[in-house]
């Protein structure tokens, strides 16, 4: 199984619409996890960190469930500019870099 | 300075040249980490330091490749012999402390084209 996994999409909704994008992590030791956003040709920002709580910033949700070893972000009420990749972030467990999935692209149109 | 800096911006390489990649971190950053992102791919970890030291390097994808950090500041990234597979954006992180926890900021990196 692969360290992390996400569905690359594309996902392309509407504007309005709510999305949801998940992300499979292998390594049960991980405890740090976050959404970052990559816009095209710009380096990646963090967009949020995942609590085991879940978290919430505005139209953004962040979820972690650790029994499935996923995290989730779902984003309501979908902007143009909301249009990115989305890449989700973990601790590799016991180590001190990060790691990164390979993104999910999501287009909001008009 | 303001936010993590790197340079060049653009590299074009012949294959077989040596680069040398600079990252200039925050500063008073202790954690300075090297990604390598293909297009369409997510970053890839290559190596990560705590101040002047190599913590790991378990993601150099050969001996091809070598980073350093002597003064625990700037960081530099060399590529001998380039290949045209290590065409690719080159991306540096800096972190306060530990980044557990903690924002990575990301400079704009250096896309390297090798023809």
């Amino acid at each position: 199984r692969k360290e992390v996994e996400q569905d690359p999409g594309p996902f392309n909704v509407p504007e309005g619409a709510t999305v949801a994008f998940n992300c499979t992590y292998s390594n049960s030791a991980s405890q740090s996890f976050f959404w970052y956003r990559q816009d095209c040709r710009k380096e990646p920002k963090l967009l949020m960190s995942v609590y085991s709580s879940g978290n919430e910033d505005g139209r953004f949700t962040a979820q972690l469930n650790r029994a499935s070893q996923y995290i989730s972000l779902l984003i309501r009420d979908s902007k143009l500019s909301d249009s990115a990749t989305y890449l989700c972030v973990f601790d590799p467990g016991g180590r001190s870099d990060m790691r990164f999935g390979a993104g999910t692209r999501l287009t909001v149109k008009p | 300075g303001a936010g993590v800096s790197q340079s060049p911006r653009y590299k074009v390489a012949k294959r077989g040249q040596d680069v040398a990649l600079r990252c200039d971190p925050i500063s008073g950053h202790v954690s300075l980490f090297w990604y390598q992102q293909a297009l369409g791919q997510g970053p890839e970890f290559l190596t990560y330091f705590q101040n002047e030291a190599q913590l790991d390097k378990s993601g150099l994808p050969s001996d091809r490749f070598f980073a350093e950090r002597p003064e625990g500041s700037v960081s530099t990234l060399k590529i001998q012999r380039t290949q045209q597979e290590d065409s690719a954006v080159y991306l540096c992180a800096s972190s306060g402390t530990s980044p557990m926890g903690e924002k990575l900021f990301f400079g704009s990196g250096t896309q390297l084209s090798v023809l």
